[in-house]
């Protein structure tokens, strides 16, 4: 079945450093990929996403390209907050409206 | 905006007790979804809905059961529960959203975590 891959975390890094959350991804199909982003104490938000091969998804800083070739969706940030600190989750969906998710990185930026 | 709602934030029960997790959204979106979220293991599909009266069993469907009496609300019920079923509980809602473009976007709401002693 379909599944998504997540670099392991947790993730630590300081204020203003480059940020790089790989993902992978196995799907029959041309599945939708996803970032959704957890912050303390809330549920899951959209971050971004993309829909068809080569599409680039950004918001908030955060970039992710959609690579058919490699099956990944990574996701970068040139300069990352204090504020981002929270957990990633990559998911791919496909048909029948269904969301696969990776088993989340967890990010903490220190000032 | 998008608003899903659910009961509670915290919840303790007993083992063997029956547990109604409810969970609310106000955009008339015809899907529901219930997950449960494990450290470690990602977020995993309890069960969905595609419309009133109508669910599918998703990749963990053992020990619980889902009510969807009316389009707004989406119930999620443990018959007896056991401490392996302590988690954390996330509901979510979309559109159909046939179109490729808008496929698939879940709005999710704040969670319940379910402790059971």
């Amino acid at each position: 079945g379909d599944s998504v891959t997540q670099m392991e975390g947790p993730v630590t890094l300081s204020e203003e450093a480059f940020l790089t959350i790989n993902c992978t991804y196995t799907a029959t199909g041309y599945p939708s990929l996803f970032w959704y982003v957890q912050y303390p104490g809330e549920g899951l938000q959209l971050l971004l996403k993309a829909t068809k091969a080569d599409d680039k998804g950004s918001n908030k800083g955060f970039e992710a390209t959609y690579r058919k070739e490699t099956t990944s969706f990574h996701l970068e940030k040139g300069s990352v907050q204090v504020s981002d600190s929270a957990v990633y989750f990559c998911a791919l969906s496909q048909g029948a409206q269904k969301l696969v998710f990776g088993q989340g990185t967890r990010l903490t930026i220190n000032p | 905006d998008v608003k899903v709602t659910q009961s509670s934030r915290y919840l303790v029960k007993r083992t063997g007790e029956k547990v109604f997790l409810e969970c609310v959204q106000d955009m008339d979106h015809e899907n529901m979804f219930w997950y449960r979220q494990d450290p470690g293991l990602g977020l995993r599909l309890i069960y969905f809905s595609y419309d009133v009266k109508m669910k599918e069993k998703g990749d963990i469907p053992e020990g619980y059961s889902v009510s969807r009496e009316k389009k707004e609300r989406f119930s999620l019920i443990l018959e007896s529960a056991s401490t392996n079923q302590t988690s954390m509980y996330l509901c979510a809602s979309s559109s159909h959203g046939w179109g490729t473009g808008s496929r698939a976007t879940q709005y999710f709401g704040p969670g319940t975590r379910l402790t059971v002693l």
